[in-house]
Protein backbone atom coordinates (compact mmCIF):
# COMPACT_ATOMS: atom_id res chain seq x y z
CA UNK A 1 0.00 0.00 0.00
CA UNK A 2 1.31 3.45 -0.92
CA UNK A 3 1.58 5.82 2.35
CA UNK A 4 0.38 8.68 3.27
CA UNK A 5 1.53 11.53 0.98
CA UNK A 6 1.80 15.03 1.23
CA UNK A 7 2.76 18.09 -0.95
CA UNK A 8 3.88 20.40 -1.24
CA UNK A 9 7.18 19.23 0.89
CA UNK A 10 8.29 22.59 1.28
CA UNK A 11 7.21 25.94 0.89
CA UNK A 12 8.18 29.63 1.05
CA UNK A 13 5.76 32.37 2.03
CA UNK A 14 5.58 35.95 3.39
CA UNK A 15 3.78 37.12 6.29
CA UNK A 16 0.25 38.18 5.50
CA UNK A 17 -0.08 35.51 2.79
CA UNK A 18 -2.12 32.18 2.45
CA UNK A 19 -1.08 28.95 2.20
CA UNK A 20 -3.01 25.74 1.58
CA UNK A 21 -1.13 22.03 2.24
CA UNK A 22 -2.81 18.99 1.36
CA UNK A 23 -2.65 15.52 2.83
CA UNK A 24 -3.67 12.05 0.81
CA UNK A 25 -4.56 9.25 3.18
CA UNK A 26 -3.36 5.67 2.77
CA UNK A 27 -5.83 3.38 1.06
CA UNK A 28 -9.18 2.77 3.38
CA UNK A 29 -7.91 5.39 5.90
CA UNK A 30 -10.76 8.03 6.65
CA UNK A 31 -9.11 9.82 9.53
CA UNK A 32 -7.19 12.90 8.89
CA UNK A 33 -5.23 14.53 11.42
CA UNK A 34 -2.95 17.89 11.46
CA UNK A 35 0.14 17.85 13.55
CA UNK A 36 2.28 21.18 13.57
CA UNK A 37 5.82 20.56 14.79
CA UNK A 38 8.27 23.18 15.48
CA UNK A 39 11.14 22.98 17.73
CA UNK A 40 10.03 25.57 20.84
CA UNK A 41 6.47 23.56 21.24
CA UNK A 42 6.89 20.15 19.81
CA UNK A 43 4.03 18.30 18.10
CA UNK A 44 0.69 20.17 18.54
CA UNK A 45 -2.69 18.66 17.51
CA UNK A 46 -4.39 20.92 15.23
CA UNK A 47 -7.18 18.86 14.33
CA UNK A 48 -9.47 15.75 13.54
CA UNK A 49 -11.41 14.66 10.09
CA UNK A 50 -13.57 11.78 9.80
CA UNK A 51 -16.08 11.17 6.97
CA UNK A 52 -15.58 14.75 5.91
CA UNK A 53 -16.82 16.56 9.18
CA UNK A 54 -13.89 18.24 11.68
CA UNK A 55 -14.23 15.69 14.52
CA UNK A 56 -12.07 17.47 17.33
CA UNK A 57 -9.91 21.06 17.29
CA UNK A 58 -6.66 21.58 19.13
CA UNK A 59 -5.89 25.19 20.40
CA UNK A 60 -4.57 26.91 17.56
CA UNK A 61 -6.01 30.43 16.23
CA UNK A 62 -9.25 30.75 13.37
CA UNK A 63 -6.22 31.45 10.51
CA UNK A 64 -6.12 27.87 10.73
CA UNK A 65 -8.91 25.63 9.28
CA UNK A 66 -8.93 22.77 7.40
CA UNK A 67 -11.20 20.38 4.96
CA UNK A 68 -11.89 16.78 3.98
CA UNK A 69 -13.16 15.82 1.02
CA UNK A 70 -15.41 12.49 0.35
CA UNK A 71 -12.03 10.73 -0.95
CA UNK A 72 -11.00 11.13 2.82
CA UNK A 73 -8.40 13.34 0.89
CA UNK A 74 -7.87 16.78 3.36
CA UNK A 75 -6.61 20.14 2.93
CA UNK A 76 -5.16 22.21 5.80
CA UNK A 77 -5.44 26.60 5.37
CA UNK A 78 -2.94 28.81 7.16
CA UNK A 79 -4.77 32.35 6.71
CA UNK A 80 -2.44 35.88 7.23
CA UNK A 81 0.50 34.05 7.48
CA UNK A 82 2.87 34.69 10.82
CA UNK A 83 6.16 34.23 11.15
CA UNK A 84 5.54 31.82 13.62
CA UNK A 85 3.64 29.85 11.82
CA UNK A 86 7.15 28.39 10.46
CA UNK A 87 7.06 24.71 11.07
CA UNK A 88 6.87 21.41 9.99
CA UNK A 89 3.49 20.16 9.02
CA UNK A 90 2.77 16.76 9.69
CA UNK A 91 -0.59 14.69 8.26
CA UNK A 92 -1.30 11.19 10.13
CA UNK A 93 -4.42 8.72 9.07
CA UNK A 94 -6.04 6.23 10.04
CA UNK A 95 -8.74 3.61 9.12
CA UNK A 96 -10.93 4.96 11.79
CA UNK A 97 -11.00 7.31 14.85
CA UNK A 98 -9.03 6.47 17.45
CA UNK A 99 -6.68 4.74 15.71
CA UNK A 100 -2.78 3.77 15.39
CA UNK A 101 -1.69 6.29 12.86
CA UNK A 102 0.88 6.46 10.13
CA UNK A 103 2.00 9.77 9.54
CA UNK A 104 3.13 11.21 6.44
CA UNK A 105 6.97 13.04 5.45
CA UNK A 106 5.50 16.50 6.53
CA UNK A 107 5.21 20.17 4.82
CA UNK A 108 8.00 22.52 6.03
CA UNK A 109 7.00 25.77 5.52
CA UNK A 110 9.19 28.99 5.63
CA UNK A 111 7.72 32.50 6.44
CA UNK A 112 9.34 35.37 5.87
CA UNK B 1 -5.47 13.92 32.20
CA UNK B 2 -2.47 12.67 30.78
CA UNK B 3 1.36 13.45 30.28
CA UNK B 4 4.27 12.06 29.09
CA UNK B 5 8.15 13.04 30.04
CA UNK B 6 10.42 11.59 28.01
CA UNK B 7 13.86 11.75 30.73
CA UNK B 8 16.89 12.32 28.60
CA UNK B 9 16.42 14.79 24.93
CA UNK B 10 20.04 13.48 24.06
CA UNK B 11 21.50 9.70 24.19
CA UNK B 12 24.87 8.97 22.54
CA UNK B 13 25.35 5.05 22.25
CA UNK B 14 28.30 3.35 20.12
CA UNK B 15 27.37 1.04 17.59
CA UNK B 16 27.15 -2.49 18.74
CA UNK B 17 25.79 -1.62 22.13
CA UNK B 18 22.58 -1.51 23.67
CA UNK B 19 20.06 0.84 23.59
CA UNK B 20 17.89 2.93 26.17
CA UNK B 21 15.64 5.29 25.58
CA UNK B 22 13.08 6.06 28.86
CA UNK B 23 10.07 7.22 29.16
CA UNK B 24 7.62 7.98 31.90
CA UNK B 25 3.64 8.32 31.86
CA UNK B 26 1.20 9.89 33.65
CA UNK B 27 -2.75 8.98 32.61
CA UNK B 28 -6.27 8.72 35.07
CA UNK B 29 -6.96 5.31 33.10
CA UNK B 30 -5.44 3.07 31.06
CA UNK B 31 -3.69 4.50 28.19
CA UNK B 32 -2.50 3.07 24.88
CA UNK B 33 1.30 3.77 23.97
CA UNK B 34 3.24 4.38 21.09
CA UNK B 35 7.24 5.02 19.96
CA UNK B 36 7.46 6.61 17.00
CA UNK B 37 10.49 7.51 15.30
CA UNK B 38 11.47 10.34 13.07
CA UNK B 39 14.57 11.03 11.00
CA UNK B 40 16.04 13.87 9.29
CA UNK B 41 13.35 15.78 7.06
CA UNK B 42 11.37 12.59 7.18
CA UNK B 43 8.03 12.36 8.98
CA UNK B 44 7.23 9.99 12.35
CA UNK B 45 7.27 6.33 11.65
CA UNK B 46 5.45 4.08 14.31
CA UNK B 47 7.78 1.53 16.12
CA UNK B 48 5.82 -0.06 17.91
CA UNK B 49 2.12 0.17 20.15
CA UNK B 50 1.17 -0.56 23.80
CA UNK B 51 -2.71 -1.60 23.75
CA UNK B 52 -3.39 -3.46 27.00
CA UNK B 53 -2.21 -6.65 25.83
CA UNK B 54 1.28 -8.07 26.41
CA UNK B 55 3.37 -5.63 28.35
CA UNK B 56 6.54 -6.47 26.51
CA UNK B 57 6.07 -5.34 23.36
CA UNK B 58 7.97 -6.02 19.99
CA UNK B 59 8.86 -3.15 17.02
CA UNK B 60 10.35 -3.27 13.91
CA UNK B 61 14.14 -3.06 13.46
CA UNK B 62 14.57 -4.90 16.33
CA UNK B 63 13.01 -2.56 19.24
CA UNK B 64 10.95 -3.33 21.79
CA UNK B 65 9.39 -1.52 25.02
CA UNK B 66 7.81 -2.75 28.30
CA UNK B 67 5.06 -0.95 29.68
CA UNK B 68 5.59 -1.50 33.62
CA UNK B 69 2.21 -0.24 35.32
CA UNK B 70 3.71 0.19 38.97
CA UNK B 71 6.75 2.53 37.53
CA UNK B 72 4.85 4.40 35.10
CA UNK B 73 7.29 3.28 32.43
CA UNK B 74 7.47 2.32 28.48
CA UNK B 75 11.20 2.32 28.03
CA UNK B 76 12.52 1.31 24.93
CA UNK B 77 15.26 -0.56 24.45
CA UNK B 78 17.43 -2.55 21.39
CA UNK B 79 19.99 -4.89 22.12
CA UNK B 80 22.29 -3.52 19.79
CA UNK B 81 22.50 -0.37 18.08
CA UNK B 82 22.97 0.20 14.82
CA UNK B 83 24.09 3.50 12.76
CA UNK B 84 20.81 3.42 10.93
CA UNK B 85 19.07 4.16 14.34
CA UNK B 86 20.05 7.96 14.65
CA UNK B 87 17.25 9.84 14.62
CA UNK B 88 14.86 11.25 16.98
CA UNK B 89 12.33 8.94 18.74
CA UNK B 90 8.92 10.58 20.26
CA UNK B 91 6.74 8.42 23.41
CA UNK B 92 3.40 8.92 22.72
CA UNK B 93 0.40 8.32 24.99
CA UNK B 94 -3.67 8.32 24.37
CA UNK B 95 -6.69 7.21 25.73
CA UNK B 96 -7.92 4.18 23.72
CA UNK B 97 -10.79 4.60 21.60
CA UNK B 98 -11.21 8.45 22.10
CA UNK B 99 -10.20 10.96 19.10
CA UNK B 100 -6.57 12.09 18.15
CA UNK B 101 -6.80 15.44 20.48
CA UNK B 102 -6.03 12.97 22.88
CA UNK B 103 -2.68 12.01 21.84
CA UNK B 104 0.09 13.49 24.31
CA UNK B 105 3.85 13.34 22.41
CA UNK B 106 6.97 13.93 24.62
CA UNK B 107 9.54 16.32 23.69
CA UNK B 108 12.13 13.78 22.06
CA UNK B 109 15.00 12.03 22.69
CA UNK B 110 18.15 12.61 20.19
CA UNK B 111 19.56 8.95 19.48
CA UNK B 112 23.20 9.60 17.96
CA UNK B 113 24.92 6.34 17.25
CA UNK B 114 29.00 6.84 17.79
CA UNK B 115 31.13 4.38 15.04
Amino acid sequence: KAGVTQTPRYLIKTRGQQVTLSCSPISGHRSVSWYQQTPGQGLQFLFEYFSETQRNKGNFPGRFSGRQFSNSRSEMNVSTLELGDSALYLCATSPGQGETQYFGPGTRLLVL
Amino acid sequence: AQSVTQLDSHVSVSEGTPVLLRCNYSSSYSPSLFWYVQHPNKGLQLLLKYTSAATLVKGINGFEAEFKKSETSFHLTKPSAHMSDAAEYFCVVTRPNFGNEKLTFGTGTRLTIIP
